[in-house]
């Protein structure tokens, strides 16, 4: 049970801000909303957390809704590099789901 | 680079044959993961260590045998293994443990992971 959903895949085009949406409707009141992603044959990459208010640093941004049972990870300026699976995680990180794989497209 | 160093990179190993895979991390952190990565599923969580103690174990077969020596380094010793075995296996470490209860303002940091082949 991976506490969160996540779409399968997105496409974005080059340049594009990337909007990726995570469920997590039975978020607890005092977990952390955690993103993560895994460019192909490399270990997860750190990218942002946050527990009830927005939060922004030199990777992406992180929107949580006010009722904290979804968020949405920001890529302002979307590069090919961005391409990965995107892991969207609660529950102290410890359970992880498929994620979604994002594709950059030029 | 992560501060998660994880050798060897690749690995092929017979059914029979005992081999270790080594983490080591220069973060100073106090908590050590190891995690498996099957193709097409998601990471599954294996061992925890807390201070060189393991604090989790995810029911994971006994031919799989961690070793915690400091806070700073991690083995994982393999015996005896089958070909569904194969994956990927990742170290990680954070400041302190994440636990299950799912308060964690912890970060964790993973190394680059080690690719294991079971023939």
């Amino acid at each position: 049970d991976a506490k969160t959903t996540q779409p399968t895949s997105m496409d974005c085009a080059e340049g594009r801000a990337a909007n990726l949406p995570c469920n997590h409707s039975t978020i607890s009141g005092n977990e952390y909303v955690y993103w993560y992603r895994q460019i192909h044959s490399q270990g997860p990459q750190y990218i942002i957390h946050g527990l009830k208010n927005n939060e922004t640093n030199e990777m992406a941004s992180l929107i949580i809704t006010e009722d904290r049972k979804s968020s949405t990870l920001i890529l302002p300026h979307a590069t090919l590099r961005d391409t990965a699976v995107y892991y969207c995680i609660v529950k102290g990180q410890l359970i992880w789901g498929a994620g979604t794989k994002l594709i950059i497209k030029p | 680079e992560t501060g998660v160093t994880q050798t060897p990179r690749h690995l092929v190993m017979g059914m029979t044959n005992k081999k270790s895979l080594k983490c080591e991390q220069h973060l100073g952190h106090n908590a050590m993961y190891w995690y498996k990565q099957s193709a097409k599923k998601p990471l599954e969580l294996m061992f925890v260590y807390n201070f060189k103690e393991q604090t989790e174990n995810n029911s994971v077969p006994s031919r799989f045998s961690p070793e915690c020596p400091n806070s700073s380094h991690l083995f994982l010793h393999l015996h005896t293994l089958q070909p569904e075995d194969s994956a990927l296996y990742l170290c990680a470490s954070s400041q302190d443990p994440v636990t299950t209860g799912g308060i964690s303002g912890n970060t964790i940091y993973f190394g680059e992971g080690s690719w294991l082949t079971v023939v």
